[in-house]
């Protein structure tokens, strides 16, 4: 079956610009969650979507927003880029229920602002 | 808050040893779920393990194996057999479950041939 897909894969950004990055989760996945990496704070949860609702949000300014589709893909978008932001941004799917077959995530996309 | 701390930044092996990583972490709840995921230099993140805590037989996937402590909060991983394509970094992980995933700091490992 296929993975989870995110895209594009490598984006170059200039500071005060907007971003939206997306996800397909695998057939059937109905809940999104993102993460962001970074070499200095390490695996960041950002949010998790079900069934088009936000059902969970980490710590992150109101900058970093999301949301989902009835088809289950998601979209991230991160307005008036900072410096900071420059990271990994992983997504990751998963069944309904408890746990279902753990998260499977995405190759990424790697966000470079400058 | 739940937090996961992996104390070994990096780690080296011979090609075909043993290696383990540590893991321990903190929570208050009873029932919850570990994980220990690979990242490669491709970049994604591959689940190696998983471990539900209400089940006190330790999980193994071919030469992957946990020793999961409930008792003393830990959840170590045993590779057996290591490979080249073992090199990647390490990521324990904690989730009560339909909720986020909370990361450690992870283990560089590097199996040398």
């Amino acid at each position: 079956k296929a993975g989870v897909t995110q895209t594009p894969r490598y984006l170059i950004k200039t500071r005060g610009q907007q971003v939206t990055l997306s996800c397909s989760p695998i057939s059937g996945h109905r809940s999104v969650s993102w993460y962001q990496q970074t070499p200095g704070q390490g695996l960041q949860f950002l949010f998790e979507y079900f069934s088009e609702t936000q059902r969970n949000k980490g710590n992150f300014p109101g900058r970093f927003s999301g949301r989902q589709f009835s088809n289950s893909r998601s979209e991230m978008n991160v307005s008036t880029l900072e410096l900071g932001d420059s990271a990994l941004y992983l997504c990751a799917s998963s069944l309904p229920g408890p746990m279902g077959d753990g998260y499977t995530f995405g190759s990424g996309t790697r966000l470079t602002v400058v | 808050a739940q937090t996961v701390t992996q104390s070994q930044p990096e780690m080296s092996v011979q090609e075909a040893e043993t290696v383990t990583l540590s893991c321990t972490y903190d929570t208050s709840e009873n029932n919850y779920y570990l994980f220990w995921y690979k990242q490669p230099p491709s970049r994604q993140m591959i689940l190696v393990i998983r471990q539900e805590a209400y089940k006190q037989q330790n999980a193994t996937e071919n030469r992957f194996s946990v020793n999961f402590q409930k008792a003393a909060k830990s959840f170590s991983l045993k590779i057996s057999d290591s490979q080249l394509g073992d090199t990647a970094m390490y990521f324990c992980a904690f989730s009560r479950g339909n909720e986020k995933l909370t990361f450690g700091t992870g283990t560089r490992l590097t199996i040398i041939p």
